[in-house]
C-alpha cells in the first residue's frame, strides 16, 4: 500500500527565506504528484502538479520537483511571505483496479513571520 | 473556473440523527470523493464514485453511506450520527483516467463541512 510522508510536520521561518517542503512516497508506481496549500477551516486548494513523467512544474514563486525513482518531491517556495502561512500537503495518485486513488501526506505547517 | 459546492460550511446535529452532507461539481468529473480530516490523522478516504450509481468504500467507511444518482452530486449519509464523527469533511472530484490520459488533471477540492455531533 503507497504511504506518504512529509517532513518537517511544521516550520516557522522569517519573511523572505527561501524554503524547501519534502514529500516522500513508496511505490513509484503513480500518475502524478499533487501539492495543495489548505487554510484554516478550508478546503484544499491544488497548487502544483506534476505528471509521473515530468521532473518538475512551477507557478509564480513556487517549484515543485519529482523524483520517481527515489519516491521523492519538494516543494520550493522562494521569497516567502506572511501570506504564504497555511499547511501544505501532497498527494500521491496511483491506481487501485479502475479507479484513481489519492494517497496523501499529512501535511507541513508553515508559519513565515513577518 | 472549477467548482466543487458543499451545502454547508458549518453544521450542528444530534446523537442519532440521519445526516445527509451534498457535494456538487460543474466539471462533468467522473470521479467523486467523501474524506475527513482530523488532527493528527490527516485525510481519510471514506467513499469514492467512479460514475453514477457506482460506489467504492474507502478507508473508514463504517457509520456511512453515499449516494450517486447524478453525476454531479455525490451524497454522504450518516445513518445514525454518533460524537466520533465529528469532524472536518470534504468532497472531491477528479477526472477519470484512461491509462494516463488525463493525468495532468488536478483533483479539486470543496471548502469542507465542519460537521459537530452533540
Amino acid at each position: 500500500k503507497q504511504e506518504v510522508t512529509q517532513i518537517p510536520a511544521a516550520l516557522s521561518v522569517p519573511e523572505g527565506e527561501n524554503l524547501v517542503l519534502n514529500c516522500s512516497f513508496t511505490d513509484s508506481a503513480i500518475y502524478n504528484l499533487q501539492w495543495f496549500r489548505q487554510d484554516p477551516g478550508k478546503g484544499l486548494t491544488s497548487l502544483l502538479l506534476i505528471q509521473s513523467s515530468q521532473r518538475e512544474q512551477t507557478s509564480g514563486r513556487l517549484n515543485a520537483s519529482l523524483d520517481k525513482s527515489s519516491g521523492r518531491s519538494t516543494l520550493y517556495i522562494a521569497a516567502s511571505q506572511p501570506g504564504d502561512s497555511a499547511t501544505y500537503l501532497c498527494a500521491a495518485e496511483g491506481v487501485s483496479y479502475n479507479f484513481n486513488k489519492f494517497y496523501f501526506g499529512s501535511g507541513t505547517k508553515l508559519n513565515v513571520k513577518p | 473556473d472549477v467548482k466543487v459546492t458543499q451545502s454547508s460550511r458549518y453544521l450542528v446535529k444530534r446523537t442519532g440523527e440521519k445526516v445527509f452532507l451534498e457535494c456538487v461539481q460543474d466539471m462533468d468529473h467522473e470521479n467523486m470523493f467523501w474524506y475527513r480530516q482530523d488532527p493528527g490523522l490527516g485525510l481519510r478516504l471514506i467513499y469514492f464514485s467512479y460514475d453514477v450509481k457506482m460506489k467504492e468504500k474507502g478507508d473508514i467507511p463504517e457509520g456511512y453511506s453515499v449516494s450517486r444518482e447524478k453525476k454531479e452530486r455525490f451524497s454522504l449519509i450518516l445513518e445514525s450520527a454518533s460524537t466520533n464523527q465529528t469532524s472536518m469533511y470534504l468532497c472531491a472530484s477528479s477526472l477519470r483516467r484512461l491509462r494516463k490520459a488525463y493525468s495532468n488533471q488536478p483533483q479539486h477540492f470543496g471548502d469542507g463541512t465542519r460537521l459537530s455531533i452533540l
